[in-house]
């Protein structure tokens, strides 16, 4: 396994469309967070899922924000009608709750990057 | 994060000793973690801290103390690959759960 992938890496759209960010996690985690971070901030954290449930969600996180993770496996972020304030790094991390592993360890994939003009 | 605080900006050179401050706030402390992001690049782990007391591995040291809401990241032996962005992040199970919270994180940059 290569490690948490994000795609696409990078998205320009125009404001009031919709993107969609897909994240795979490394096989064996169970849990998966998205984070946003914009420039010179530390990330922020917006959900997270345990298998295919999502146990948190961030009270910042505007209903034009959705996730999903079906099968327990991938997880995508929709984003409803962008605004320029929509435009930042958009981080997916994996962790594993098992006993025996370092379940505190977040590994994060490379990020989207989202610009909205 | 808005309940942790960490300098914005530190410089050292090549072959010191720098420690990288952090205080937090939390109701549901369950562990204090920094990390290493690469301009333009993801975070990477460095260290956890759950308990009191000082985690070595390598280069990097990271201390806890749990009553007075503090940390620090010691990096020794400066190497020019060390500038980077170090991020502190608590992990409060009343606010988030398991994720993480972070600070604002604290831009080094080694001089030779």
């Amino acid at each position: 396994d290569t490690g948490v992938s994000q795609n696409p890496r990078h998205k320009i759209t125009k404001r009031g469309q919709n993107v969609t960010f897909r994240c795979d996690p490394i096989s064996e985690h169970n849990r998966l967070y998205w984070y946003r971070q914009t420039l010179g901030q530390g990330p922020e954290f917006l959900t997270y899922f345990q298998n295919e449930a999502q146990l948190e969600k961030s009270r910042l996180l505007s209903d034009r924000f959705s996730a999903e993770r079906p099968k327990g496996s991938f997880s995508t972020l929709e984003i409803q009608r962008t605004e320029q304030g929509d435009s930042a790094m958009y981080l997916c991390a994996s962790s594993s709750s098992a006993i025996g592993t370092n379940s505190y360890e977040q590994y994060f994939g490379p990020g989207t990057r989202l610009t909205v003009t | 994060g808005q309940n942790i605080d960490q300098p914005t900006e530190m410089t050292a050179t090549e072959g010191a000793i720098v420690q990288i401050n952090c205080t937090y706030q939390t109701s549901g402390f369950n562990g204090l973690f920094w990390y290493q992001q690469h301009a333009g690049e993801a975070p990477t782990f460095l260290s956890y801290n759950v308990l009191d007391g000082l985690e070595e591995k390598g280069r990097f040291s990271s201390f806890l103390s749990r009553s007075k809401g503090y940390s620090y990241l010691l990096l020794k032996e400066l190497q020019m690959k060390d500038s980077a962005s170090y991020l502190c992040a608590v992990r409060d199970l009343n606010q988030a759960g398991t994720a993480l919270i972070f600070g604002k994180g604290t831009t080094l940059s080694v001089s030779s």
